[in-house]
């Protein structure tokens, strides 16, 4: 069955950096493209990023743009999202998500459990 | 920036209707920004229901609906059961310029 496990969250001190991971199995990895959507405790969800299924086209939200980047390894059928420059309000549940096969603009299809990441000192 | 509008909560008796609405602060919402809707119970993760404005997602029961409605997106579910009581997002897509996705705030259902 098509499923997606988040990890790498924790915690870490504002500033610092974290890399969370995706891991995709159940369906043609490469075939999709793959979403980041973020949730503050008692928030929300947020959208934070997208990644085109060949990896060539990456997109963020302004909240995170230029400290975060997504990628992917479609030979490991894993999705990333490295976080620098954290702060504390990136403290959040972070979900991967795929993408509608070839409509992207159709948002989320598959979620994952999620992976919580808390910044504090 | 944009805003993406929802109530932030509604009430439905057993076995009756309910349309939630997805709006816009500035502008009306259309099959143009392929609303989805994703329902998320407390500590689980969101759960895919509507996409393309009014597509079931595999598995989604028809007692929930999409629809434009005026110049709102709208879910609506036909029969609300105990079950259905739980947090419902939309989200947009802004294809124009540099493709994002906003979610609304999110409306919570209570069921009594």
């Amino acid at each position: 069955q098509v499923q997606l496990v988040e990890s790498g969250g924790g915690v870490v001190q504002p500033g610092r950096s974290l890399r969370v991971s995706c891991a995709a199995s159940g369906f043609t990895f490469s075939s999709y493209g793959m979403h980041w959507v973020r949730q503050a405790p008692g928030e929300g969800l947020e959208w934070v990023a997208i990644i085109w299924n060949d990896g060539n086209y990456k997109y963020y939200a302004d909240s995170v743009k230029g400290r975060f980047t997504i990628s992917r390894d479609n030979s490991k059928n894993t999705l990333y999202l490295q976080m620098n420059s954290l702060r504390v309000e990136d403290t959040a549940v972070f979900y991967c998500a795929r993408g509608h096969y070839g409509a992207l603009g159709y948002g989320m299809d598959v979620w994952g459990q999620g992976t919580t990441v808390t910044v504090s000192s | 920036q944009t805003v993406v509008t929802q109530e932030p909560s509604f009430s439905v008796s057993p076995g009756g209707t309910v349309t939630l609405t997805c709006g816009l602060r500035s502008g009306s919402v259309s099959t143009s920004y392929y609303p989805s809707w994703y329902q998320q119970t407390p500590g689980q993760a969101p759960r895919t229901l509507i996409y393309n404005t009014n597509t079931r997602s595999s598995g989604v029961p028809d007692r929930f609906s999409g629809s434009i409605v005026g110049n709102k997106a709208a879910l609506t579910i036909t029969g609300a059961q105990a079950e259905d009581e739980s947090n419902y997002y939309c989200v947009l897509y802004m294809g124009s310029g540099i493709p994002n996705w906003v979610f609304g705030g999110g409306t919570k259902l209570t069921v009594l």
